[in-house]
Formats: structure tokens, sequence, C-alpha cells
């Protein structure tokens, strides 16, 4: 069970386009999701908090219109990066949080990851 | 605010030896903490979790680890580990009754034959 997927897995795009990477809770019904960004070999950075229904909280410094957030659904979230530059180039992971039970405080699953390529 | 340190960004050990991966944290108020695993190109598992009660910790794949709160760590170890441990290791934490996870900058753990 809690299962999250990806998709794509894996994205080329032109520098100036837009790439839409969607967030799939498949087995449970997910309140909140989270996007993170990953460089290589380094740590995952928060980017936002997404609950179904409300407007995503951004962390400090990550531009909200550049990454729009979507959570339209309580099984999908989808991020979008509008005007991609090469600088954008990372993996994208996303997580999200199931219901709350007693022992599953703060506890989030991860999908696989996206990897974006702008060229 | 909240950190979480790893004092290892890389940890080569050899394949059946012991192994332990060093996490820190910083906080005024109580957090959970959480150890993550991640093999190349793929997301997150969790490997295992401390909210309260016993300080030692069993986690999936025969790892544990042992929360200390005077010296504030939360150090993961396993006793014997195979190849197919080689992977990036995150050490998370959270504030109690917050959702927001915080990471550290990960061990790359490598076993060696």
């Amino acid at each position: 069970g809690a299962v999250v997927s990806q998709h794509p897995s894996w994205v080329i795009c032109k520098s100036g386009t837009s790439v839409k990477i969607e967030c799939r809770s498949l087995d449970f019904q997910a309140t909140t999701m989270f996007w993170y960004r990953q460089f290589p070999k380094q740590s995952l950075m928060l980017m936002a908090t997404s609950n179904e229904g409300s407007k995503a909280t951004y962390e400090q410094g990550v531009e909200k219109d550049k990454f729009l957030i979507n959570h339209a659904s309580l099984t999908l979230s989808t991020l979008t990066v509008t005007s991609a530059h090469p600088e954008d180039s990372s993996f994208y992971i996303c997580s999200a949080s199931p219901p709350y039970i007693l022992g599953t405080e703060s506890e989030q699953y991860f999908g696989p990851g996206t990897r974006l390529t702008v060229t | 605010a909240q950190s979480v340190t790893q004092l290892d960004s890389q940890v080569p050990v050899f394949e059946e030896a012991p192994v332990e991966l060093r996490c820190n944290y910083s906080s005024s108020v109580s957090v959970y903490l959480f150890w993550y695993v991640q093999y190349p190109n793929q997301g997150l598992q969790l490997l295992l979790k401390y909210l309260s009660g016993s300080t030692l910790v069993k986690g999936i794949n025969g790892f544990e680890a042992e929360f200390n709160k005077s010296q504030t760590s939360f150090h993961l170890r396993k006793p014997s580990v195979h190849i197919s441990d080689t992977a990036e290791y995150f050490c998370a934490a959270s504030i109690q009754g917050a959702q927001k996870l915080v990471f550290g900058q990960g061990t790359r753990l490598t076993i060696n034959p």
C-alpha cells in the first residue's frame, strides 16, 4: 500500500517552454502533497506544500509564478515549470501524506521522481 | 528553526562489516526523526522512524537507529551490510504536530566486496 507515482519519469524540453509533472497517490487519499527538488548528489529541498482545494504554500526563495502547483483532487497534484531554463534542470520528487492515523505522524510517501533536462 | 546534519558525506565499508551513519539534529521543540534510503534515480523509501517511546528503533532491511536526546543524535546502524545496501541515506526531522520534513545532506554508503 501507500504507493505514489509520478509522470513522466524523465522529460527533456527546450528553453522557454513549460512542462507539467503529475504526482498521484494510487491507493490512498492524500490531503497534503509536497514537492521537492534535488540537485545531483545533494539533499532534497522542499519547494512547496500542496493542500487539496487550496493554494500551495511555497518555501522562501521559490518563485510561485514559475513553479505552478495545482492540487485538484485528493489523489493528484501537478507541478508546472513555466518558461523553463537550463538552471531548472533537476530531479523533482513529490510526496504524499496519508490521512492521520496514530503512529503515522509526519509520514510521507515518496514518488520515484522526475528528471527534467532543459536544453 | 530546526536543522539536520549528517556528519559523513560518504561511508565506504566492506561487505558483512558493521556500519553506522551519523545524524544530529537541532530543534528548540520536540521532533520526530526519520531515516530514508534512496536508490539511484528513485524516490525515497522509509527505513525507520522515531516518534516516542523506546529510543531504539528497528526498521526494514536489518537497520536500526537509536534516539539520544542528550546528544541530539539519531544514528543509523546495521551489524552486517550487503552489496544491496549501496545507496544514499537521508536523515530527516519534523516538528511534532507539523508535516514538513527537513532533510540532512545525505550519506552515500558504498559497500565493497
